[in-house]
């Protein structure tokens, strides 16, 4: 089955900066890669995600890159407000016909203001 | 509109008793998922489901757990005779499953297990 490898476990930053969480997976057929920001005592939202026939995305201060070849992809936030402090989880879709994500271990991101 | 609603938020069960956690998915989602949390780790995938049926179930417990998605009402997940190990947030996700956002998973604020 399909496994996701998620690094750093921990970030902080100071505001202002940018911070980046890589991932990895192991099946080549995955397709699609959504990125998740979890708050305590809340669920995972969507922040943004990408398809496997593109290779990079942005939504204001979020950009998500696929490296399709090495089997990684990144989440990038620039410009981080003390509002972006949260875990952060990737996952993967394997296939089509299979619905279930499977996620990384998480990145809790520190914004030092 | 109204996103994915999870019940109870906090359950609290002793050993040997039943759990039922429902979710309620978002207007017009046909498809249901439900992932379990343990503390400090990711979400794991346990049960896949469209209106009465069981598309994929290969991350449930083969004893104790069961899942359903019945015409009318909210999907269920259901724990039999739970034990200290099932202590975990138990996450519920929909998706439309057609049109252009199809694969999107949206999640409800989950509902936590305690086992005394």
């Amino acid at each position: 089955g399909e496994n996701v490898e998620q690094h750093p476990s921990t970030l902080s930053v100071q505001e202002g900066d940018s911070a980046v969480i890589k991932c990895t997976y192991s099946d080549s057929a995955s397709n699609y890669f959504p990125w998740y920001k979890q708050e305590l005592g809340k669920g995972p939202q969507l922040i943004i995600d990408i398809r496997s026939n593109v290779g990079e995305k942005k939504d204001q201060r979020i950009a998500v890159t696929l490296n399709k070849t090495a089997k990684h992809f990144s989440l990038h936030i620039t410009e981080t407000q003390p509002e972006d402090s949260a875990v952060y989880f990737c996952a993967a879709i394997y296939g089509f016909g299979n619905e279930k994500l499977t996620f990384g271990t998480g990145t809790r991101l520190t914004i030092i203001p | 509109n109204a996103g994915v609603m999870q019940n109870p938020r906090h359950l609290v069960r002793r050993r040997g008793q039943e759990a039922r956690l429902r979710c309620s998915p978002m207007k017009g989602h046909s498809h249901v998922y439900w992932y379990r949390q343990l503390p400090e780790e990711g979400l794991k995938f346990m049960v896949y489901l469209q209106k009465e049926n069981i598309i994929d179930e290969s991350g449930m417990p083969k004893e104790r757990f069961s899942a359903e998605f019945p015409k009318e009402g909210p999907s269920i997940l259901r724990i039999q005779q739970v034990v200290r190990g099932d202590s975990a947030a138990y996450f519920c996700a929909s998706s439309p499953g057609t049109g252009g956002g199809r694969r999107t998973q949206h999640f409800g604020d989950g509902t936590r297990l305690s086992i005394l």
